[in-house]
């Protein structure tokens, strides 16, 4: 059965710090997707990322980046120079390939409160 | 593109009623339809995944009969807690499959608030 850990239960660190969210995996599937999502207090899930487990280069998105390393299934993401705004709950989620086709429904890491302090 | 709406987005019931809830798939035809639940300061956890035309894979420990899920036509699916109860009060999040965008790209609502009383 597939597994997402995050070990970080909150993180708060002082605005233009960069910060790093962990997120382990385990999954026995060859074929499988991770994600990052935003959550802000209003609840709605915000997309950030996703990588299938055939693509390990790393990404960079303006402030944000992620390192995806297959030999410690882990998928990490860094916001550099942090800001307000980036504070919420962050989520890393796995999907394996479904047998009918398609992907499957994900399975959410316990999620990191990240609070960006002015 | 790729909008999926909820309706309500907040709703509050007495125990021991029923609640629909509908999620749409405003702008592509979506296949394949996930209901997540959200309990306060917890992570998301899927509860059942709605094919249309056929009956809904619920996951372990999510009690069919309680969850009614209905994905009638390739834009909606809905889920219908049957006799709520405050433990039942939570976050209903759906996501639905574009298949032409690709098998594993997933577009979330904004989520249902349920308070039971």
């Amino acid at each position: 059965a597939q597994k997402v850990t995050q070990a970080q239960t909150e993180i708060s660190v002082v605005e233009k710090e960069d910060v790093t969210l962990d997120c382990v995996y385990e999954t026995r599937d060859t074929t499988y997707y991770l994600f990052w999502y935003k959550q802000p207090p209003s609840g709605e899930l915000v997309f950030l990322i996703r990588r299938n487990s055939f693509d390990e280069q790393n990404e960079i998105s303006g402030r944000y980046s992620w390192n995806f390393q297959k030999s410690t299934s882990s998928f990490n993401f860094t916001i550099t120079a942090s800001q307000v705004v980036d504070s919420a709950v962050y989520f890393c989620a796995l999907s394996e390939a479904a047998s009918r086709g398609g992907a499957d429904g994900l399975t959410f890491g316990k999620g990191t409160h990240l609070i960006i302090q002015p | 593109g790729a909008v999926v709406s909820q309706h309500p987005s907040r709703v509050i019931c007495k125990s021991g009623t029923s609640v629909k809830i509908e999620c749409r798939s405003l702008d592509f035809q979506a296949t394949t339809m996930f209901w997540y639940r959200q309990f306060p300061k917890q992570s998301l956890m899927l509860m059942a995944t709605s094919n249309e035309g056929s009956k809904a894979t619920y996951e372990q420990g999510v009690e069919k009969d309680k969850f009614l899920i209905n994905h009638a036509s390739l834009t909606l699916s809905t889920l219908t807690v049957t006799s709520a109860h405050p433990e039942d009060s939570s976050f209903y999040i759906c996501s639905a499959r574009d298949p032409t965008t690709g098998p594993y790209e997933q577009y979330f609502g904004p989520g249902t608030r349920l308070t039971v009383t």
